[in-house]
């Protein structure tokens, strides 16, 4: 069975610092990955989604980035984070064509102070 | 324009009520992919239902029942005899072919809370 983990579940960083979020898919290949931000008490905005190694496609601009270095691995990134970057993280994939349910991590929460 | 919008930001019922949760959406698509999911406290997202566009038929699921009305491009989520655990965040969304990405797009979740 398909599993998904995300790490780490919690963490406070300075404004400045870097950033680095990994999320690992198990159990299926070629997964689409997605990167979600849920501000406290907002909705969930999509920040970044990959159909493949290499190829990210970024929703809205800002201080953070994305990669997929391997089919199963996609990694969250800032090089300084700002207060505005807190919230709540959620990875997650889906497989196939559009329109398929997600699959989401159990979250981390980032608190930028 | 919000394309999901959920206009009930926080609902409270003491238990055994029966409770809806409203969802309207805004699409040009006419194929497209309707959501909803839970968010307990521990945060992680659980999957509830997908209806597509060409299935406007009612589903029942335990306590759990969704209305889809093109019409009124509407899609409600009701619990009846509502119980504690259902206590959660719950988020209705969207997937839609013609945006040519394969992401959902959520509303901003209603969170409800089912008081003893």
């Amino acid at each position: 069975s398909q599993t998904i983990h995300q790490w780490p579940a919690t963490l406070v960083q300075p404004v400045g610092s870097p950033l680095s979020l990994e999320c690992t898919v198990e159990g299926t290949s070629n997964p689409n990955l997605y990167w979600y931000r849920q501000a406290a008490g907002r909705g969930l905005q999509l920040l970044f989604y990959s159909v493949g190694i290499g190829q990210i496609s970024s929703e809205v601009p800002q201080n953070l980035s994305a990669s997929r270095p391997q089919d199963r691995q996609f990694i969250l990134s800032s090089k300084k984070l700002l207060l505005s970057d807190s919230g709540f993280y959620l990875c997650a994939w889906t497989q196939g064509d559009w329109g398929e349910k997600l699959f989401f991590g159990s979250g981390t929460q980032l608190s930028v102070l | 324009a919000q394309k999901v919008t959920q206009a009930q930001t926080e609902i409270s019922v003491v238990e055994k009520e029966d409770v809806t949760l409203d969802c309207v959406y805004e699409t040009r698509d006419t194929t497209y992919y309707l959501f909803w999911y839970k968010q307990p406290p521990s945060g992680e997202l659980v999957f509830l239902i997908r209806r597509n566009s060409f299935d406007e038929q009612n589903e029942i699921s335990g306590r759990y029942s969704w209305n889809f009305q093109k019409s009124t491009s509407s899609f409600n989520f009701t619990i009846t005899a509502s119980q504690v655990v259902d206590s959660a965040v719950y988020f209705c969304a969207l997937s839609e072919r013609l945006a040519g990405r394969r992401a959902l797009t959520f509303g901003s979740g209603t969170r409800l809370q089912v008081q003893p």
